[in-house]
């Protein structure tokens, strides 16, 4: 079975400085993907960054970048001149890949981020 | 474009009383999928649908329900509520895109107590 761990369970930033959020997954499986969501107060579940196991170059999206180490298991998001906007809670999420995948997400415990003025 | 829809947003129930969680998506959607979030817990998937007339138990079955008669409709059901299931009810449905694996979209959410 997989499982996401993410370390952090709060964390806080200056506006317009840089924070790394951590996520640990475990899975026996070669390919497979991987997801940063941010969910602000207004609960909202929103897609921040998507990642293919099978492609080494980091994905990126705008401030938004990840640091994906498939040896190490490791997929950690870095938010680069944080933003009021981007107070919230972050959860990292594994996916299979192949014929067997359904879609289905495994959720990490999450991360709240503050961002302070 | 509403997206996914979540019926209703809130809800107070007593142990024992029954109700039913209404999701709708617009996007023609064929994966659609239930998770709870409980604090410091993260999402668990509850039950999931691969298309219209199917479901399938997720993470966390026990005490739920659900049905997917309509492929834009998945229903979450609660027969007997238990305090236990206090939480916040996620909907979601999925697609497939050309560079693979599935992009869920998710619903409000809806914060159900039970006392």
């Amino acid at each position: 079975a997989q499982t996401v761990t993410q370390s952090q369970p709060e964390m806080s930033v200056q506006e317009a400085e840089t924070v790394t959020l951590s996520c640990t997954y475990d899975t026996s499986e070669n390919n497979y993907y991987l997801f940063w969501y941010k969910q602000p107060p207004s609960r909202q579940m929103i897609l921040v960054i998507r990642q293919e196991a099978y492609k080494q170059q980091n994905a990126t999206e705008n401030r938004f970048s990840v640091n994906f180490q498939k040896a190490a298991k490791s997929f950690s998001l870095k938010i680069s001149d944080s933003q009021l906007g981007d107070t919230a809670m972050y959860f990292c999420a594994f996916m299979k890949h192949g014929s067997s995948n359904t879609g289905k997400l495994i959720f990490g415990q999450g991360t709240t981020l503050q961002v302070k003025p | 474009n509403a997206g996914v829809t979540q019926t209703p947003k809130f809800r107070v129930l007593k142990t024992g009383q029954s109700m039913t969680l209404l999701c709708a998506q617009d996007m023609n959607h064929e994966y659609m999928y239930w998770y709870r979030q409980d604090p410091g817990m993260g999402l668990r998937l509850i039950h999931y649908s691969v298309g219209e007339g199917t479901t399938a138990k997720g993470e966390v079955p026990d005490g739920y329900n659900v049905s997917r008669l309509k492929k834009q409709n998945f229903l979450l059901g609660l027969e007997s509520a238990a305090p236990s299931q206090t939480s916040v009810y996620f909907c979601a449905s999925s697609y497939y895109p050309p560079t693979g694996g599935y992009i869920q979209y998710f619903g409000a959410g809806t914060r159900l107590s039970v006392l």
